[in-house]
């Protein structure tokens, strides 16, 4: 079983419409986060969770909220879904436990088409 | 500020070419430098990393060096294979394990 799971994996939606990508994770790590990816412009951060009750912007959290619920599942909200925020969208986690440069593990990506 | 600058594809090579992908970064303090690839239609998987100065990182036949000198990680394989061909992303990872990323570069090994 993936360590890393995303729902759904792919999803088409209208403008105007509010959407939830959920991630849920196996490996026990304590940090996760959210990254869309665009051709070009490579993978850039939207939002970080540090443990339950940390909650932190990334470079472009504009439009977007999320909700850790748990140490093992981190949401991703479009709260009125444009265009622009078609792209495709990974979860990934990390352990703060041992080297302070851990390793990223990443989900397999959710593709959201906003028409 | 932290941020990676990688070579603009696409690359296109035959089989048992070299391959180069050049990666220079910029950082506060002493970033660990790390090589992630994406194959078509899945996530990102680590390739190789490295964690100081001068240490190299090597996995599935792929090197890379850390320079400080030059701020420089690039990719290197001495032979590259039609299953190589797929998005190499550059990435760093300073305090407090934000990671940076470079924009990607796309390989396609042609046999």
């Amino acid at each position: 079983d993936a360590d890393v799971t995303q729902t759904p994996r792919n999803r088409i939606t209208k403008t105007g419409k509010r959407i939830m990508l959920e991630c849920s994770q196996t490996k026990g790590h304590d940090r996760m986060y959210w990254y869309r990816q665009d051709p070009g412009l490579g993978l850039r951060l939207i939002y970080y969770s540090f443990d339950v009750k940390d909650i932190n912007k990334g470079e472009i959290s504009d439009g977007y909220s999320v909700s850790r619920q748990a140490q093992a599942k981190f949401s991703l909200s479009l709260e009125s879904a444009i265009p622009n925020q078609t792209a495709l969208y990974f979860c990934a986690t990390s352990d703060r436990r041992g080297s302070s440069y851990n390793e990223q593990f990443f989900g397999p990506g959710t593709r959201l088409t906003v028409l | 500020g932290n941020s990676v600058t990688q070579m603009e594809g696409p690359v296109t090579l035959s089989e048992e070419a070299f391959l180069t992908i050049n990666c220079t970064y910029t950082a506060t303090g002493y970033p660990s430098l790390f090589w992630y690839v994406q194959y078509p239609g899945e996530g990102l998987q680590l390739l190789l990393k490295a964690t100081k100065a001068d240490d190299k990182g090597s996995n599935k036949g792929f090197e890379a060096t850390y320079r400080k000198e030059t701020t420089s990680f690039h990719l290197e394989k001495g032979s590259v294979q039609v299953s190589d061909s797929a998005v190499y992303f550059c990435a760093l990872s300073a305090t407090g394990n934000q990671f940076y990323f470079g924009t990607g570069t796309s390989l396609t090994v042609i046999p």
